[in-house]
């Protein structure tokens, strides 16, 4: 069974730019998770959809933070523009649905904001 | 705020040893726990779950018990192998994740 896939692995930019990240999520997976996950620091949810829905986005900065699921399957993370706090990994997560269903996370995008 | 913590940044074991991982929570509401492992440059992974109706929960190698009365939650690994240095996480069911504990095995 293929994993969930995540492009790039690596991306720099300068501050002030605006960066995007794909996730593509186990087949079948209805519920999909962005998660911010900072050097030595736990991963923070950013945005949990429900096949093309929103169900959390509480902790998601909307003023430069954006994402999309719009057929229920792939999903993009953008942020425009971007600081230097936002320098982190970005993890991408998808489950059969909802907690407490096991979720199973991609390999991240290290994003370095100079 | 709600919060998820672990004890130790850093856990040092000889191989074959056992090694326990702390984590304290302070949502007494929380119904669900996970520990995930995480290796470098890779995502977390789930080792074990447990819900808050039970005190313990097992699974190879790996032992998870759970402290209603003082929110606390341990993650005990037996006969630690070299393949088990990594940084641990627990979480919760509102996925809120402690900082992580770096477990190190030496030989």
């Amino acid at each position: 069974e293929a994993g969930v896939a995540q492009s790039p692995r690596y991306k720099i930019i300068e501050k002030r730019q605006s960066v995007a990240f794909w996730c593509n999520p186990i087949s079948g997976h209805a519920t999909l998770y962005w998660y911010q996950q900072i050097l030595g620091q736990g991963p923070k949810l950013l945005i949990q959809f429900q096949n093309n829905g929103v169900v959390d986005d509480s902790q998601l900065p909307k003023d430069r933070f954006s994402a999309e699921r719009l057929k229920g399957v792939d999903s993009t993370l953008k942020i425009q523009p971007a600081k230097l706090e936002d320098s982190a990994v970005y993890l991408c997560a998808s489950s059969l649905g909802p907690s407490p269903y096991e979720q199973y996370f991609g390999p991240g995008t290290r994003l370095t904001v100079t | 705020g709600e919060s998820v913590g672990l004890h130790l940044p850093t856990l040092s074991v000889q191989e074959g040893d056992n090694s326990i991982i702390n984590c304290a929570y302070s949502n007494s509401a929380s119904d669900y726990f996970i520990w995930y492992k995480q290796e470098s440059g890779k995502g977390p992974q789930f080792i074990i779950d447990i819900r808050s109706n039970m005190d313990k929960r097992q699974g190879q190698r790996v032992t998870v018990l759970l402290n209603k009365t003082v929110k606390h939650l341990s993650l005990q690994i037996a006969a630690t192998q070299p393949g088990d240095s990594a940084v641990y996480f627990c979480a919760d069911d509102k996925l809120i994740f402690g900082t992580g504990t770096r477990l190190q095995v030496f030989p």
